[in-house]
């Protein structure tokens, strides 16, 4: 079965601090693919990042870097020195390379005060 | 601006009417999606079209009748729905089903049905 856990619902911080948002996830594949994407309040998703499982690689992009860990089969994402405009709601999901789905997670409400 | 568009924005619609959602995108792609996305809920997928063609149709009920009249173009046709069904319904795109690509979504239409 393919499933993506964050366990984080709720986040709140305060600008300027760091924060990182977990994802866990569950896969037999032994070809997947792992995204990222950003879903702040006008709706549409943005796509944030894609991994592939055999490239375990930690990314950065400017105040984002993410860690992927196959041996925890985790794909946490940070933001460093966080502003008012990344509050949202972000979203880890898992691609199959069998069937070509996307299993995304429950999503993880991130809220950053001035 | 993903590149894919969705109208209208907000629906308010009785049990007893027939609506219809639209989505284009203007990216060159392949596939095209339907997700649903409920409160505390993960998104979920519902269709799928890849070249036109459908390729998924993940227990949908029969009151939600989606068409695909070319690649750019995706309609989700709405009638005699529940309560239950209101919700934010986003349309994405991708460069081919089966594949690693990511998919770009649309700003959603937001369903409320009365």
């Amino acid at each position: 079965a393919q499933k993506v856990t964050q366990a984080q619902t709720e986040i709140s911080v305060v600008e300027k601090e760091d924060v990182t948002l977990d994802c866990v996830y569950e896969t037999r594949d032994t070809t997947y693919y792992l995204f990222w994407y950003k879903q702040p309040p006008s709706g549409e998703l943005v796509f944030l990042i894609r991994r592939n499982s055999f490239d375990e690689q930690n990314e950065i992009s400017g105040r984002y870097s993410w860690n992927f860990q196959k041996s925890t089969s985790s794909f946490n994402f940070t933001i460093t020195a966080s502003q008012v405009v990344d509050s949202a709601v972000y979203f880890c999901a898992l691609l199959s390379g069998n069937t070509g789905k996307l299993i995304f997670g429950q999503g993880t409400t991130l809220q950053v005060k001035p | 601006e993903t590149g894919v568009t969705q109208t209208p924005r907000h629906l308010v619609m009785g049990m007893t009417n027939k609506k219809s959602l639209k989505c284009e995108q203007h990216l060159g792609h392949n596939a095209m999606y339907w997700y649903k996305q409920s409160a505390k809920k993960p998104l979920e997928l519902m269709f799928v079209y890849n070249f036109k063609e459908q390729t998924e149709n993940n227990s949908v009920p029969s009151r939600f009748s989606p068409e695909c009249p070319n690649s750019s173009h995706l309609f989700l046709h709405l009638h005699t729905l529940q309560p239950e069904d209101s919700a934010l319904y986003l349309c994405a795109s991708s460069q081919d089903f089966l594949q690693s690509y990511e998919q770009y979504f649309g700003p959603g239409t937001r369903l409320t049905v009365t």
